[in-house]
């Protein structure tokens, strides 16, 4: 089993819409998850950390359930600029474990 | 503060040829990275540094050596390039959790 799973999509939304990604780890001993986003042949780059008691930044707020070993990202009110790929990551030892991304594209 | 560079940005290797990517950073973080990205695969870790004069093998690691002489820099060697190669090769730093990447050397080999 992989240490990191995502749904690979597309996931297609209209501009407004809300949308939801989940992520799943197999070991249950991880401590720290974040989500990343990469857009179109770019550098990942970090999104936002996910807490325990769960997260917000703006239009984006991310969960984690360690009873079900997942994590989710939410987006509200889809923009254009929304469009990429987004990548959870957890921390092992010395170093982040990336899932394969999720993408998403919004559209007008 | 240009953050983290990677040189070159492009390259094609016929098989069986040699070459050392170059990865730089001036944020003066401890931690420095090398992944590879396929379709589908994700980003795979194939070496990384703690500290400056030490290395050590990630997930996929093989046909592939690392030198960190300097704090600043991570080199990335490949001794004789194979079509498995082809890939989009990131560097990464880090000081905390963040890791910052660089833009990324796309490798061809024919």
């Amino acid at each position: 089993r992989k240490e990191v799973e995502q749904d690979p999509g597309p996931f297609n939304v209209p501009e407004g819409a809300t949308v939801a990604f989940n992520c799943t780890y197999s070991n249950s001993a991880s401590q720290s998850f974040f989500w990343y986003r990469q857009d179109c042949r770019k550098e990942p780059k970090l999104l936002m950390s996910v807490y325990s008691s769960g997260n917000e930044d703006g239009r984006f707020t991310a969960q984690l359930n360690r009873a079900s070993q997942y994590i989710s990202l939410l987006i509200r009110d889809s923009k254009l600029s929304d469009s990429a790929t987004y990548l959870c990551v957890l921390i092992g030892f010395q170093k982040l474990v990336f899932g394969t991304g999720t993408r998403l594209l919004v559209s007008p | 503060n240009a953050g983290v560079t990677q040189t070159p940005k492009f390259r094609v290797l016929k098989t069986g040829q040699s070459m050392t990517l170059l990865c730089a950073q001036d944020m003066n973080h401890e931690y420095m990275y090398w992944y590879r990205q396929d379709p589908g695969m994700g980003l795979r870790l194939i070496h990384y540094s703690v500290g400056e004069g030490t290395t050590a093998k990630g997930e996929v690691p093989d046909g592939y050596n690392v030198s960190r002489l300097k704090k600043q820099n991570f080199l990335l060697g490949l001794e004789s390039a194979a079509p498995s190669q082809t890939s989009v090769y990131f560097c990464a730093s880090t000081l905390g959790y963040e890791q910052y990447f660089g833009p990324g050397t796309r490798l061809t080999v024919t």
